[in-house]
């Protein structure tokens, strides 16, 4: 059975710092998407990893994926207010037909 | 187009009440979802379809039936509803049912009194 494991589950930081969210996860895979949910809101696509090695950037954050370690990292740069909210990642096996297996989730909270 | 759209934005529905929930995509997408959301946790996965047949249902209780009656289009029925079903439903498509992206729909908030 397939288990992803998120940490931290909460994060509090400062605004203009660093931080990176862990994505653990059990099972050989080598595809990995990283999510952002608002409050109340749906979940919108941030990145799609699907070798290993791969490495995305978008604005602050960046994704990479270490399909030998079964790893991947959500690297935040220089956190602004507007990055407050959930990040989940979500683990597909690689075997087909299997539904997507989501980790906890991560809530951040960028303060001033 | 590469939206996912869900209707109603908001259902409150009696435990003895019956009502739909509707999903649709224009994407050429093939396989669709319906997830189950709690408050601060991840998506549950309910029931997958992949070319408008049912290919996953991760037994999920009769009184949520669903149905695909296009390749566009993806209903839940909900009947006899506990107040414990309370959860935002969220709609997924992707192009295929494997290595492929989801896109998400805003979700249906739904409340059973």
């Amino acid at each position: 059975e397939l288990k992803v494991e998120q940490n931290p589950l909460f994060l509090s930081m400062q605004e203009g710092k660093n931080y990176t969210i862990y994505c653990n996860y059990s099972t050989t895979s080598d595809r990995l998407y990283w999510y952002r949910q608002d409050p109340g809101k749906s979940l919108e696509s941030l990145f799609v990893l699907l070798s290993n090695g791969a490495v995305k950037q978008e604005g602050r954050l960046m994704a990479s994926l270490d399909t030998k370690a079964r790893l991947s990292t959500l690297h935040i740069t220089a956190a602004v207010h507007d990055l407050s909210a959930t990040y989940f990642c979500a683990v597909e096996l690689n075997s087909g037909n299997t539904p997507l297996v989501f980790g906890k989730g991560t809530r951040l909270s960028v303060i001033a | 187009d590469t939206e996912v759209t869900q209707t109603p934005k908001h259902l409150v529905m009696g435990m003895t009440n019956k009502k739909s929930l509707k999903c649709e995509q224009h994407m050429g997408h093939r396989a669709m979802y319906w997830y189950k959301q709690k408050a601060k946790k991840p998506p549950e996965l309910m029931f997958v379809y992949s070319y408008e047949k049912l290919s996953i249902n991760e037994s999920v209780p009769s009184r949520f039936s669903p149905e695909c009656p296009n390749s566009s289009l993806l209903n839940l029925h909900l009947h006899a509803l506990q107040p414990e079903d309370s959860a935002l439903y969220l709609c997924a498509s992707s192009r295929r049912q494997t290595y492929y992206e989801q896109y998400f729909g805003p979700g249906t908030r739904l409340t059973v009194t």
